[in-house]
């Protein structure tokens, strides 16, 4: 199974600002996935991200606000840009190791935006 | 379009007792199903999952969930629940084209009484 290190486990941010969340895999994977879940409620997917070609985005979710790098096969960046106090969620990333598989999360990224 | 339906938001139940979380799904190209649980301020972990083959599918911690095609549904039960099953369960299809997304259900919330 993938082990996933993602990176700021937690952070507080002033509203304006821009983090940019990081995601490595112990192993090559074809596909990550960026999850949003929101106090309460179940996961939202963000955006797929394949190595080698821009980020397909969810209804709901733009390159401008989330822009997502997948320089290579074991790393992705998610940036959450211009915060506001509705973008305080967890961020999870996460990668399906082969066709069928069940997904693997990293522990995820606890933001709050003040 | 393609939905998870998890038809009840919580489930309080005793110790115990047996239980049946119900979840629903549509879609309009084959699917792999899963239930992922998470407990209070963990991450996401996998509980079980049905790719293909037998449509009965056990954890191993008592649960198990069952296929049916006919009505779209993978409902998942325990015969008899422990203090330590406390915790919000999340119902999961994966999409078996293109881009292989997951999709969530709302998640239902199982609290077991002394």
């Amino acid at each position: 199974s993938a082990v996933i290190s993602q990176k700021p486990s937690r952070d507080i941010c002033q509203r304006g600002t821009s983090l940019t969340i990081q995601c490595q895999v112990d192993s090559q994977v074809t596909m990550m996935f960026w999850y949003r879940q929101q106090p309460g409620q179940s996961l939202t997917l963000i955006a797929t991200a394949n190595q080698g070609s821009e980020a397909t985005y969810e209804s709901g979710f733009v390159i401008d606000k989330f822009p997502i790098s997948r320089p290579n096969l074991t790393f992705s960046t998610l940036t959450v840009s211009n915060m506001s106090p509705e973008d305080s969620s967890i961020y999870l990333c996460s990668v399906r190791p082969g066709q069928g598989l069940p997904l693997h999360f990293g522990n995820g990224t606890r933001l709050t935006v003040t | 379009a393609q939905s998870v339906t998890q038809l009840d938001s919580q489930v309080p139940v005793f110790e115990e007792a047996p239980v049946e979380l119900r979840c629903n799904y549509s879609s309009s190209v084959s699917v792999y199903l899963f239930w992922y649980v998470q407990y209070p301020n963990q991450g996401l972990q996998l509980l079980l999952k049905y790719l293909s083959g037998s449509t009965l599918v056990e954890s191993i911690n008592g649960f198990e969930a069952e296929f049916n095609k006919s009505q779209t549904s993978f409902h998942l039960r325990k015969p008899s629940v422990h203090i330590s099953d406390t915790a919000e369960y999340f119902c999961a299809v994966t999409l078996n084209t293109g881009g292989f997304k997951t999709i969530f259900g709302a998640g239902t919330r199982l609290f077991v009484k002394a």
